[in-house]
């Protein structure tokens, strides 16, 4: 089982709607769990993170964690094309290190 | 958030040469960074962590005496390419953590490197 798993998409969603990204992970001792946005040809960027179960709102982004189902999920409000990357879910191990899922690509069509 | 720098953005080398690339954290100290590296449509790949003052751990398969990384301080880590080959062409990105934030990891923009 790998340790942190999602789905690799293409995710399409029509521009307005909502996207919802999904990430499992294997380590029950994580503590800290990350969503990193990525364009193409550029490096990832921390858009969330969440840390104790339930939802975290920013803006048109939420978090959720369920660390019982060792669960985490990204929802995208009112999506729009510029929203279209791939997003990278982490889990930091207890020891600390970020273990990377290889990301859902996320394409949203005007 | 935190901001990583990268220098430079993008490097040609001709195969043979070596290359060092610059990651700064601009506000924050970082014990830790790591190095990355990421081929065309893939996924990051962790090269190694690097801790201030001490030796930097490799993962398995990363040769340590081709990559070499030092972090002298607690705002600068360098990754030198030593005698690059074509097949070190790729996109290589540092990581900082900040220790006044969780710890939470910032990525710096990114190296592009084309060894010819």
């Amino acid at each position: 089982q790998k340790e942190v798993e999602q789905n690799s998409g293409p995710l399409s969603v029509p521009e307005g709607a909502i996207a919802s990204l999904n990430c499992t992970y294997s380590d029950r001792g994580s503590q800290s769990f990350f969503w990193y946005r990525q364009y193409s040809g550029k490096s990832p960027e921390l858009i969330m993170s969440i840390y104790s179960n339930g939802d975290k709102e920013d803006g048109r982004f939420t978090a959720q964690l369920n660390k019982a189902s060792q669960y985490v999920s990204l929802l995208i409000r009112d999506s729009q094309p510029s929203d279209s990357a791939t997003y990278l879910c982490a889990v930091r191990r207890s020891q600390g290190n970020l273990i990377f899922g290889k990301g859902t690509k996320l394409s949203v069509k005007p | 958030g935190a901001v990583v720098s990268q220098h430079p953005s993008w490097v040609i080398c001709k195969s043979g040469t070596s290359v060092k690339i610059e990651c700064r954290s601009l506000d924050f100290q970082a014990t830790t960074m790591f190095w990355y590296r990421q081929f065309p449509k893939q996924s990051l790949m962790l090269m190694a962590t690097s801790n201030e003052g001490s030796k930097a751990t490799y993962e398995q398969g990363v040769e340590k005496d081709k990559f070499l990384i030092n972090h002298a301080s607690l705002t600068l880590s360098t990754l030198t390419v030593t005698s690059a080959h074509p097949e070190d062409s790729s996109f290589y990105i540092c990581s900082a953590r900040d220790p006044l934030y969780r710890y939470e990891q910032y990525f710096g923009p990114g190296t592009r490197l084309t060894v010819t």
